[in-house]
């Protein structure tokens, strides 16, 4: 059974970039969560898809973008890159049964975005 | 939203010593998992632990839901233990989210 994979593992962009950062998730899981994780702190919750649709929002602007695609593996879009969106990114996938279920997460290796 | 709140925030032990950590949180749950962020960043799953308590290996976990609290026990503590060991609950009236602790770090010296 594969795990949560993202790529890249590093990038390094100048602000006003845009990124594309990419998740495949665990076999079976149809559920694909964001979360950023600055330096030092834990990780906030970006937004989750469930089965192709965004199924809940945390507190980042709409520059921070997603996709999930059929094989529920998914995107995270950053439009206009700030110095502070220097982060690691993390995907996770769970399995639901329906849209009122809750699931372990399981969390890919992240993305380590520098901007400089 | 659900406040987590994890105790200590550091913590320096010898090789072969136990641990308590805790976490805190605001208000009803459907679900707490413990992690360990390895020194490369990678979240590993310990526990998914809504309520009563898990044993795997070295490592165990309580969960007190009518009191909004859960434990982290880590026996015989290994170097490899070393890490930031986070909790997480899930927060499902806003979209079945992960709400973060801030963390405890733990340092385990030979």
């Amino acid at each position: 059974e594969t795990g949560v994979t993202q790529s890249p593992t590093h990038l390094i962009k100048t602000r006003g970039q845009q990124v594309t950062l990419r998740c495949s998730s665990q076999s079976g899981h149809n559920t694909v969560s964001w979360y950023q994780q600055a330096l030092g702190q834990g990780p906030q919750f970006i937004f989750q898809y469930y089965r192709e649709e965004e199924n809940g929002r945390g507190n980042f602007p709409p520059r921070f973008s997603g996709l999930q695609f059929p094989n529920y593996s998914s995107e995270l879009n950053v439009n206009a890159l700030e110095l502070d969106d220097s982060a690691l990114y993390l995907c996770a996938s769970s399995p639901r049964k329906g849209v009122g279920d809750t699931d372990t997460q399981y969390f890919g290796p992240g993305t380590r975005l520098t901007v400089l | 939203g659900i406040q987590v709140e994890q105790s200590p925030p550091d913590l320096i032990l010898q090789e072969g010593a136990n641990s308590t950590l805790r976490c805190n949180f605001s208000d009803s749950v459907n679900n707490l998992q413990w992690f360990h962020q390895n020194p490369w960043g990678q979240l590993i799953n310990l526990f998914y632990i809504p309520s009563g308590t898990k044993q795997n290996g070295r490592l165990s976990a309580t969960t007190v839901a009518t009191e909004r609290y859960s434990l982290l026990y880590i026996s015989s503590s290994q170097t490899t233990d070393s890490g930031v060991y986070f909790c997480a609950v899930d927060d499902y009236n806003q979209g079945g989210k992960l709400i973060f602790g801030q963390g405890t770090e733990l340092s385990v010296k030979p």
